[in-house]
């Protein structure tokens, strides 16, 4: 069973357009929802992440918007450039500041054209 | 150190064979956690030091994986009689979920991509 589905699989997105890729979660316990972005070769490395008491956070061009109802999050990518070409995974985690293991969504892989 | 190491960065052995995978967390963070990435997939939990406490072995996907960690700073994962489905890449990061930040920001390392022949 996966806790944490994570659409689309692939994106390709024009150079200034918008990027947006989405997860949904099935466990109501998660209190952490992290995204990490992962460039070839390389370790993730988190991006953005959000807490379920605020229903949007916004860090310069990525954006979360967190539904708490419907047990969904986005990362909206605004001004998409080359730079932003790289895996995007989402994560879902519960037990805040203990330190816990994170569910992860298989990824998405974004193209950025030029 | 400035992030979190792992070693070797490519490791290739033969079916049957034992691998120890090495990862090197960033200094002072209590809490450290074995991924592994398959192709076309996430990533997957294995398993989560904290202090001194007993590791949350449940991701673990069978007998012949272990891991431990000494003197809670390095960790070794070890897979006995790899077998071809064990080939993926193994990620480690840490986190200090204990300090004064208490922050549950994951600090990954660049990973081992283990190929099993």
């Amino acid at each position: 069973q996966q806790q944490v589905k994570q659409s689309p699989q692939s994106l390709i997105v024009q150079k200034g357009g918008i990027s947006i890729i989405n997860c949904a979660y099935e466990n109501t316990a998660f209190d952490y929802f992290p995204w990490y972005q992962q460039f070839p070769g390389k370790g993730p490395a988190l991006l953005i992440a959000i807490r379920p008491d605020v229903s949007e956070k916004k860090e310069g061009r990525f954006t979360i918007s967190f539904n708490k109802s419907a047990k969904q999050f986005s990362l909206h990518i605004m001004d998409s450039q080359p730079g932003d070409s790289a895996t995007y995974f989402c994560a879902a985690s519960r037990g805040f500041g203990a330190g816990t293991a994170l569910i992860f969504g298989k990824g998405t892989t974004l193209s950025v054209s030029s | 150190g400035a992030g979190v190491s792992q070693s070797p960065s490519n490791k290739v052995t033969e079916k049957g064979k034992d691998v120890e995978l090495r990862c090197d967390p960033i200094s002072g963070h209590t809490a450290l956690y074995w991924y592994r990435q398959s192709l076309g997939q996430g990533l997957e939990f294995l398993i989560y030091f904290q202090g001194n406490s007993a590791p949350d072995k449940s991701g673990l996907p069978s007998d012949r994986f272990s891991a431990e960690r000494t003197g809670g700073s390095v960790s070794t994962l070890t897979i006995q009689r790899t077998q071809q489905e064990d080939s993926a890449v193994y990620l480690c990061a840490s986190s200090s979920p204990a300090g004064e930040s208490r922050t549950d920001t994951q600090y990954f390392g660049p990973g081992t991509r283990l190929t099993v022949l």
